[in-house]
């Protein structure tokens, strides 16, 4: 059974342009969660998706934004760059239902210049 | 609001000793808690959870953790360290009320293994 798969496994952007990551989550999983991971600020939520419907939303400005396709496929979107952004993104799927343990895949390495 | 505390940021250990890396959880109802670890630049692999029944709870590669409700506690432990243990844990917390769907991180313990 495939893992959770992100791509690219590393990006570098420049400040003020803005980049799109994309996650595909193990087959069955219909709940997709994004995280932002730097030295800094630890494991940060930053979104949830679950049939194509954002379910919860971390305290992130509205640079980020997200969405989820039928095929429970999803994409985050980050634009107008900032140096800060610069970190590990990290995408999760599971089974619906809270306690359902999360599979994360390897992350996209996001650096900003 | 639900959140997760790990004491100390990093651990050394020798090979062959106790490790004990010490993770508490603020909650109003009874949590999902899990255990994550994290090798450099890779993701997170879960290495076990607790959701309900049984407190002490086994994992992969030799690790346990034990729910402790009066000290709200979830500590993880493993009574041999392995040079590969080296990496970075994470303990989480899931809402469980609400309806919500996220975890809850901490902010991570890196555990070093001496030779």
């Amino acid at each position: 059974k495939a893992g959770v798969t992100q791509t690219p496994r590393y990006l570098i952007k420049t400040r003020g342009q803005q980049v799109t990551l994309s996650c595909s989550p193990i087959s069955g999983h219909r709940s997709v969660s994004w995280y932002q991971q730097t030295p800094g600020q630890g494991l940060q939520f930053l979104f949830e998706y679950f049939s194509e419907t954002q379910r919860n939303k971390g305290n992130f400005p509205g640079r980020f934004s997200g969405r989820q396709f039928s095929n429970s496929r999803s994409e985050m979107n980050v634009s107008t760059l900032e140096l800060g952004d610069s970190a590990l993104y990290l995408c999760a799927s599971s089974l619906a239902g809270v306690g359902n343990e999360a599979f994360f895949g390897q992350g996209t390495r996001l650096t900003v210049v | 609001a639900q959140s997760v505390t790990q004491l100390g940021s990093h651990v050394s250990v020798s090979e062959g000793a106790l490790v004990l890396l010490r993770c508490n959880y603020s909650s109003s109802v009874p949590p999902y808690l899990f255990w994550y670890v994290q090798y450099p630049n890779q993701g997170l692999q879960l290495l076990l959870k607790y959701t309900t029944g049984a407190t002490l709870v086994k994992g992969i590669n030799g690790f346990e953790a034990e729910f402790k409700k009066s000290e709200t506690s979830f500590h993880l432990t493993k009574p041999s360290a392995h040079m590969s243990d080296a990496a970075e844990y994470f303990c989480a917390v899931s809402d469980r009320s609400g309806g919500t769907y996220k975890y809850i991180f901490g902010t991570g313990t890196r555990l070093k293994v001496l030779a």
